[in-house]
């Protein structure tokens, strides 16, 4: 079964700083890859997602992610947070042809001024 | 297109008492799935469908019921409320062949 990890409950950034949220998932073969964003009392909005190819993706907001296959790794970058970006993060892995999407427990970012 | 809604938005339940989570899409979309939010745990999957007719569960499917008899709903029935079933509930949906899910607004659930 796949799984996903989500090591930090928390993280406080500065604004303007960079930001690194750390991934890890478990399965054999390659997976889909996604990273979603929830704002307090939203549903959850689509970052970025990594099917297949350049293992260095673009999302929206400014946000990247990298696949590293050697160590199951999917981390989202910004290079300079803002203050909007105080969110929940959760990372999600699915299987070609899967039905469903298993999740990370989520980071929450906090901002400080 | 309204993408994927669901209602009610808000609902307070006593124990034991039913009530279904109503959940619509209109993008054609073939899979259907039910989520809850719990704080600590991330989003785990209640039931999902693949198609109209077609029903499976998810890693936390106990207390829960759901039926897809067209392709744009997919209801959630909670059969007799539990406070452990106090949570928010996010329906999402996808085509078969794209890997991209898209969610609903979500439904916050109080069971006293």
């Amino acid at each position: 079964a796949q799984s996903v990890t989500q090591p930090d409950i928390h993280i406080t950034v500065s604004e303007g700083a960079s930001l690194e949220l750390r991934c890890n998932y478990s399965y054999g073969a390659t997976p889909y890859l996604f990273w979603y964003v929830q704002s307090p009392g939203q549903g959850l909005q689509l970052l970025l997602k990594y099917f297949s190819g350049d293992t260095l993706v673009q999302g929206i907001k400014g946000f990247e992610a990298e696949f590293k296959r050697s160590q199951s790794s999917f981390n989202l970058r910004k290079p300079s947070v803002h203050w909007s970006d105080a969110a929940e993060y959760f990372c999600a892995v699915g299987r070609s042809g899967y039905s469903t999407l298993t999740f990370g427990k989520g980071t929450m970012l906090l901002v400080s001024p | 297109n309204a993408g994927v809604t669901q209602t009610p938005k808000f609902q307070v339940l006593k124990t034991g008492q039913s009530m279904t989570l109503q959940c619509a899409q209109d993008m054609n979309h073939e899979y259907m799935s039910w989520y809850r939010q719990d704080p600590g745990m991330g989003l785990r999957l209640i039931h999902y469908s693949v198609g109209a007719g077609i029903t499976d569960q998810g890693e936390v499917p106990n207390g829960y019921n759901v039926s897809r008899s067209t392709t744009e709903d997919f209801p959630l029935r909670l059969l007799s409320a539990a406070p452990s079933q106090t949570s928010v509930y996010f329906c999402a949906s996808r085509l078969q062949n794209y890997n991209e899910q898209f969610f609903g607004p979500g439904t916050r659930l109080t069971v006293l």
